[in-house]
């Protein structure tokens, strides 16, 4: 009964190689999320996405490229892997329309490790 | 555009004791409030949240306090247990241009 589920939980891989992440959501909720947090473990959002749109794109390299199927998935594509793309990647969705103005629910994460 | 301070960045207390969490907004749109904790290796998770029609907010030992004119929000968290120990981040929400900016996080130490 897993409420937002992302896999892998660990990916390590070469630089250069392309590397897809899955995230899905049982919740019913409307919007998805895709956040990096880095050594430091700062939380930082790179995309979000209401009933499948693109509402939020932050400065990302276009290397990374979301993909939502319908609103209880998105995926996380990302191309040329570079070694300062390690990071832990969080999933996760809420029921509000973006804003921010509900609880987040969060996937487990998935470390990529690019070696 | 938002700007969401978070301070101390490291909070280290005697188990027992009391912790505060202070964050700071700049977007005078937000009106939601929540605290998430972090443990160590795990997700992040909402443990108390306001928004901008309450000024406080209690959920047994930890609470919100709200501040909507100075522009922040703090968490509480009193009789300290070793469980409290994480990283604990605010993130103000419904800020204009939806932009969703956490606080850096503070790391929590109980002592024993």
């Amino acid at each position: 009964d897993t409420a937002v589920s992302q896999t892998p939980k660990y990916l390590v891989t070469q630089m250069g190689n392309d590397k897809s992440i899955k995230c899905e959501q049982n919740l019913g909720h409307d919007t998805m999320y895709w956040y990096k947090q880095d050594s430091k473990k700062f939380l930082k959002i790179m995309f979000s996405y209401n009933n499948k749109e693109l509402i939020i794109n932050e400065t990302v390299p276009n290397r990374f490229s979301p993909k939502s199927p319908d609103k209880a998935h998105l995926n996380l594509h990302i191309n040329s892997l570079e070694l300062g793309d390690s990071a832990v990647y969080f999933c996760a969705s809420s029921q509000d329309g973006g804003a921010g103005d509900t609880e987040a629910f969060f996937g487990q994460g998935t470390r990529l490790t690019v070696v | 555009g938002e700007n969401v301070e978070q301070h101390p960045s490291t909070l280290s207390v005697q188990e027992g004791d009391s912790a505060v969490i202070k964050c700071t907004y700049s977007d005078s749109a937000s009106n939601y409030f929540p605290w998430y904790k972090q443990e160590l290796g795990k997700r992040p998770q909402l443990i108390i949240d306001i928004r901008s029609n309450v000024g406080e907010k209690k959920d047994q030992r930890i609470a919100v306090t709200l501040n909507k004119t100075a522009k922040h929000f703090s968490l509480h968290i009193t009789e300290t247990q070793p469980e409290d120990s994480a990283v604990y981040f605010c993130a103000p929400g419904y800020g204009s241009n939806y932009q969703l900016i956490w606080g850096a996080g503070t790391k929590l130490i109980i002592k024993p």
